[in-house]
């Protein structure tokens, strides 16, 4: 069965710091993977997505993720955090045959 | 503009009175599905469907029921709601269940007292 974890509830990055929300999966197959961002009493949105190809996937917003497979991780990642990247932030995974799975989860805080 | 609407954003009720939640998309999309996210938890599939009248069940269906009559309106019923389906629920819409990217509405909170 497929799964992601997010191993870290909170974060927290001063403006103008490298972020990074750390995400694992877990897939029989191919793994598609990816990221959505929530902002206060909004729906998630589509961040980016690894699907195949280039293992660093950039998105929206300077966002940027790293697939690795030998670790089964897909960190997020952004070079230089602004104040109004916090919100809640997703991983998620599918094999290709199932729907989509979501992490718990992580809370980015990014201080002045 | 492409969306997906949910009404209502806010519900209070109480335990044992029948209500729906209502999920809308304008992007002819085949998929639509329902989660609910607690505190924790993450995001967890309630029901899903793959197109009109096709439904089936997600992770936690107990307690929900869904319908699919139209292409664009994916209804979520509590029949007899209680107070452990106090959650936020979003649907989300896709345009096939392997298209990848879902776009999500902007949930609903509810509380059953």
């Amino acid at each position: 069965a497929q799964s992601v974890a997010q191993p870290e509830d909170q974060v927290n990055v001063a403006e103008g710091n490298p972020l990074t929300v750390k995400c694992t999966y877990s897939v029989s197959g191919n793994p598609y993977l990816f990221w959505y961002v929530q902002y206060p009493n909004r729906g998630l949105q589509f961040l980016l997505k690894y699907i195949t190809g280039d293992n660093l996937v950039k998105g929206s917003y300077g966002f940027e993720a790293e697939f690795n497979k030998s670790q089964t991780s897909f960190h997020l990642k952004k070079p230089s955090a602004l104040v109004s990247d916090s919100a809640l932030y997703f991983c998620a995974v599918r094999d290709g045959s199932n729907d989509m799975r979501f992490g718990a989860g992580t809370r980015l805080t990014v201080k002045p | 503009e492409a969306q997906v609407t949910q009404n209502p954003r806010y519900l209070i009720t109480v335990t044992g009175k029948k209500l729906t939640v209502t999920c809308s998309q304008n992007m002819n999309h085949e998929y639509m599905s329902w989660y609910r996210q607690d505190p924790g938890l993450g995001l967890r599939q309630i029901y899903y469907s793959m197109n009109v009248e096709v439904t089936d069940k997600g992770d936690v269906p107990e307690g929900y029921k869904v319908s699919r009559k139209e292409k664009r309106n994916f209804p979520l019923i509590l029949e007899s709601p209680s107070p452990n389906q106090t959650s936020l629920y979003f649907c989300a819409s896709s345009p096939s269940r392997t298209a990848g990217t879902q776009y999500f509405g902007p949930g609903t909170r509810l509380l059953v007292l």
